[in-house]
């Protein structure tokens, strides 16, 4: 049962234009969602995340949407870097009560290559 | 440097063998985790812990068994119940009971069974 769906595992872009990763989840009770970038034979780094109680969150070249109708959230990157190939993990987890539990439920990724 | 270590980077195991990965972090965090990652799979909760002396199982612990003895040290001892340990196995800790907190990883071990 698979809670947290990332159903692109691959993008190719060109260096400079936008990249769109996409992850949709299935559990209505978890309330913050994250963003991690992971190269290969190293540990995630945290990228960007989002409350549930906003839309859209920025930070730089990166931008998280959220959708809590559709059960959906999307980060793009604008411009594109070569640097920026990497897998993309989307990450979803509980708050209650103001309290957040760190313990996340992830996607299986995006393996996305930008192109100079 | 505050963060999360894990060692060794690269371990062997024969077949039959209990391992133990070691998880050290300095960070203060009180939550503690175990992850496993496999090709096209994503990365899926083993253990965690969120204060010292108790754990829960995650989604697949069976063949996995932990200690939290220390807030700093989470190990994670794969035994030889655990019909396929060859993966690369990640750690993270967080802050817990705090809002909109983010978990920190270690760099990871991969284990191959031989």
């Amino acid at each position: 049962d698979q809670q947290v769906k990332q159903n692109s595992p691959s993008l190719s872009v060109q260096e400079g234009r936008i990249s769109i990763l996409n992850c949709d989840y299935t559990n209505s009770m978890f309330d913050y969602f994250l963003w991690y970038k992971k190269y290969p034979a190293e540990g995630p780094t945290f990228l960007i995340s989002i409350s549930s109680i906003k839309d859209k969150n920025e930070d730089g070249r990166f931008t998280v949407f959220l959708n809590k109708s559709a059960k959906h959230l999307s980060l793009h990157i604008v411009p594109s870097q070569p640097g920026d190939s990497a897998v993309y993990f989307c990450a979803a987890s509980l708050e209650a009560g103001g309290t957040s539990y760190g313990k996340l439920t992830f996607g299986q990724g995006t393996i996305l290559t930008v192109h100079p | 440097d505050g963060g999360i270590t894990q060692s060794p980077k690269y371990l062997f195991r024969k077949e039959g063998q209990n391992v133990t990965l070691s998880c050290e972090q300095n960070l203060n965090h009180d939550a503690m985790y175990w992850y496993r990652q496999d090709p096209g799979q994503g990365l899926r909760l083993i253990y965690y812990s969120q204060i010292v002396n108790d754990f829960q199982k995650g989604d697949i612990a069976e063949g996995y068994s932990v200690s939290r003895e220390k807030k700093e040290s989470f190990p994670l001892t794969v035994t030889s119940a655990q019909k396929n340990p060859t993966a690369f196995y990640l750690c993270a800790s967080s802050m817990w009971g705090a809002l909109n907190t983010e978990a920190f990883f270690g760099q990871g071990t991969r284990l191959t069974v031989v």
